[in-house]
């Protein structure tokens, strides 16, 4: 099946350092999405990107979907404590009218020291 | 508000115990999922529901059983069959929207 990459598994950076996690799948996909989960929560969903070339922004979040659609990426600006917490991009097998799964990877690991 | 209950919060239980974990969605989510996360790990499915009395395994079913007989429940039973049954076991629904996947806020399971 569809796996995705996800580096780096651990980040620690200093409060107010850019972050950048990178999603890598071996096979076209149809859509990425982004979750967030916080250090003893659950993953929160943050966007899901579905164009080739796609660029959406949340705040100081931004995300990009590849221009083969193959790859993926979240960059923080200027990060902050709140920022802490595990970032993962499952991908979908949905497609149509079908609901499909999502299958995450380890992902990536990001702790901010103020 | 909308959203989806996992009930307990925490839970423990003897080894060879079979033990069911809750999950009630009010969103009108067609699709619901259970999950299991280990420390430091990501999330591995282990069942999921399209549609009501119907449910598919996912990579990891074995010693997991479920059932759907109603739209917004979608318990969980551990069976004494599953190896190492302590983690984080997480519930989601999602629906045919952009939205993604809700979650539930977990039952950790401890097994002694």
């Amino acid at each position: 099946g569809q796996q995705v990459m996800q580096i780096p598994q651990y980040q620690h950076v200093q409060e107010g350092e850019d972050f950048t996690t990178y999603c890598n799948s071996s096979t076209t996909l149809s859509n990425i999405q982004w979750y967030k989960q916080r250090p003893g929560g659950h993953p929160v969903f943050l966007i899901q990107l579905v164009k080739s070339g796609e660029v959406k922004k949340q705040k100081r979040l931004t995300f990009q979907f590849g221009e083969a659609k193959k790859n993926s990426s979240l960059h923080i600006t200027a990060t902050q404590t709140t920022d802490v917490g595990t970032y993962f991009c499952p991908i979908s097998n949905a497609g149509g009218t079908s609901y499909g799964k999502l299958t995450f990877g380890q992902g990536t690991i990001l702790t901010v020291h103020p | 508000d909308g959203g989806i209950t996992q009930s307990p919060k925490y839970l423990f239980r003897k080894e060879g115990q079979n033990v069911t974990l809750s999950c009630e969605q009010n969103l009108n989510h067609d699709a619901m999922y259970w999950y299991r996360q280990d420390p430091g790990q990501g999330l591995r499915l282990i069942y999921y529901s399209q549609i009501v009395n119907d449910f598919q395994k996912g990579d990891i079913a074995e010693g997991y059983s479920v059932s759907r007989e109603k739209k917004e429940s979608f318990p969980l039973t551990v069976t004494s069959a599953q190896k190492n049954p302590t983690a984080f076991y997480l519930c989601a629904s999602g629906g045919l929207t952009n939205y993604g996947y809700t979650f539930g806020s977990g039952t950790r399971l401890t097994v002694v």
